[in-house]
């Protein structure tokens, strides 16, 4: 099946910085690359997703780059606020029915 | 309406029980599923059912059984369950079983006793 890395495991920044997780992913067949946070206490949730047709996608302060070559993406947040602590975890569709693998998250920590 | 809603939110169940998790979407998704999640750890693939048939069972145990009443309801159907077992379950739907963005439920905190 699909192998979905995700480093650093733990980020801290300071607020106003950027962030930045990367992730690889095994399968090349793959072509769909969605990004999660998941807040204590909550179901993730959708934040930006990017399909392999495309390089980069932006949603305010929420980016992600897609390298088909080198098989890795990664999200990339600005002006980090202290909402923006959470975890967040990257996913590989792969198979045929395009089911998504899981990254195994990033403790993501903004520093008031 | 654009969420995904769990119930309960928390259950606690002694080994010899019978439970059932509920979860409800109206978005019109054709795909549900069900994650585990233990903590620390990502979710977990547990079933997948796309237009109210199942579709991917991940090799879960039979002390698990999930139900597609109709396309908006998915129960999971927990028996016997062990202590091992306790974890966040989570459900989710997708506008179809493919490469869409999942919407996730809040989960169900799920501790055996």
């Amino acid at each position: 099946g699909e192998n979905v890395e995700q480093h650093p495991s733990t980020l801290s920044v300071q607020e106003g910085d950027s962030a930045v997780i990367k992730c690889t992913y095994s399968d090349s067949a793959s072509n769909y690359f969605p990004w999660y946070k998941q807040e204590l206490g909550k179901g993730p949730q959708l934040i930006i997703d990017i399909r392999s047709n495309v390089g980069e996608k932006k949603d305010q302060r929420i980016a992600v780059t897609l390298n088909k070559t080198a098989k890795h993406f990664s999200l990339h947040i600005t002006e980090t606020q202290p909402e923006d602590s959470a975890v967040y975890f990257c996913a590989a569709s792969f198979g045929g029915n395009n089911r998504l693998a899981f990254g195994k998250g990033n403790q993501v920590v903004v520093i008031p | 309406d654009t969420e995904v809603t769990q119930t309960p939110k928390h259950l606690v169940m002694g080994m010899t029980n019978k439970k059932s998790l509920k979860c409800e979407q109206h978005m019109g998704h054709r795909a549900m599923y069900w994650y585990k999640q233990k903590a620390k750890k990502p979710p977990e693939l547990m079933f997948v059912y796309s237009y109210e048939k199942l579709s991917i069972n991940e090799s879960v145990p039979s002390r698990f059984s999930p139900e597609c009443p109709n396309s908006s309801l998915l129960n999971l159907h927990l028996h016997a369950l062990q202590p091992e077992d306790s974890a966040l379950y989570l459900c989710a739907s997708s506008q179809e079983l493919g490469p869409y963005g999942y919407t996730f439920g809040s989960g169900t905190r799920l501790t055996v006793v």
